[in-house]
């Protein structure tokens, strides 16, 4: 069974400085995505970053890259210039290219941004 | 990208009464659907898969009876809380797979407080 784990519970960064969150995964399969999700107070999932795992280049989105490593099943979103909106729980999430195409989700990190 | 609304967002009903959550992809097709429930400062928990025209395959300790599951259409799945007890009491997300190849995404909608007195 594939599993997502994120080792920071709480981070906290300075407004306009850069942060990272970690995440590893584990699966046997080749063909898959990952996902980066936000969740503000307001409880909805916003989709922040996609990454397909047969492509190499990392995945950008504005100030929202990732650092994908395959072989070491690493998955760390960096967010660059930290702004007050970005204050959130960041869900990261494995989803197989197969099957149902469930996702699975890691523990999440709460990111707060400090003014 | 792709929309996907949820209604009611917020509900409270007496113990014992059903109760039942849309969740509509407004701007694609999908025929795939999952509805999840988020205990408070929790991930996401993955109740069912809802497949247009066919049975909703649940999850190992889900119980199929109390939460049913209908996807009637392409564009809508609901989810039946049935003689809802406090303990039921919870956030419901569902999600919408965006069918693209290469693209494949779940987008999701804003979710349902439900409380149950």
């Amino acid at each position: 069974a594939q599993t997502v784990t994120q080792s920071q519970p709480e981070m906290s960064v300075q407004e306009a400085e850069t942060v990272t969150l970690s995440c590893t995964y584990d699966t046997s399969e080749s063909d898959y995505y990952l996902f980066w999700y936000k969740q503000p107070p307001s409880r909805q999932m916003i989709l922040v970053i996609r990454q397909e795992a047969y492509k190499q280049q990392n995945a950008t989105e504005n100030r929202f890259s990732v650092n994908f490593q395959k072989a070491a099943k690493s998955f760390s979103l960096k967010i660059s210039d930290s702004q007050l909106g970005d204050a959130a729980m960041y869900f990261c999430a494995y989803m197989p290219n197969f099957g149902n195409e469930k996702l699975t989700f890691g523990t999440g990190t709460r990111l707060t941004i400090i003014p | 990208g792709a929309v996907v609304s949820q209604h009611p967002s917020w509900v409270i009903c007496k113990s014992g009464t059903s109760v039942k959550i849309e969740c509509r992809s407004l701007d694609f097709q999908a025929t795939t659907m999952f509805w999840y429930r988020q205990f408070p400062k929790q991930s996401l928990m993955l109740m069912a898969t809802s497949n247009e025209g066919s049975k909703a395959t649940y999850e190992q300790g889900v119980e199929k009876d109390k939460f049913l599951i209908n996807h009637a259409s392409l564009t809508l799945s609901t989810l039946t809380v049935t003689s809802a007890h406090p303990e039921d009491s919870s956030f419901y997300i569902c999600s919408a797979r965006v069918p693209l190849a290469g693209q494949e995404t779940q987008y999701f909608g804003p979710g349902t407080r439900l409380l149950v007195l």
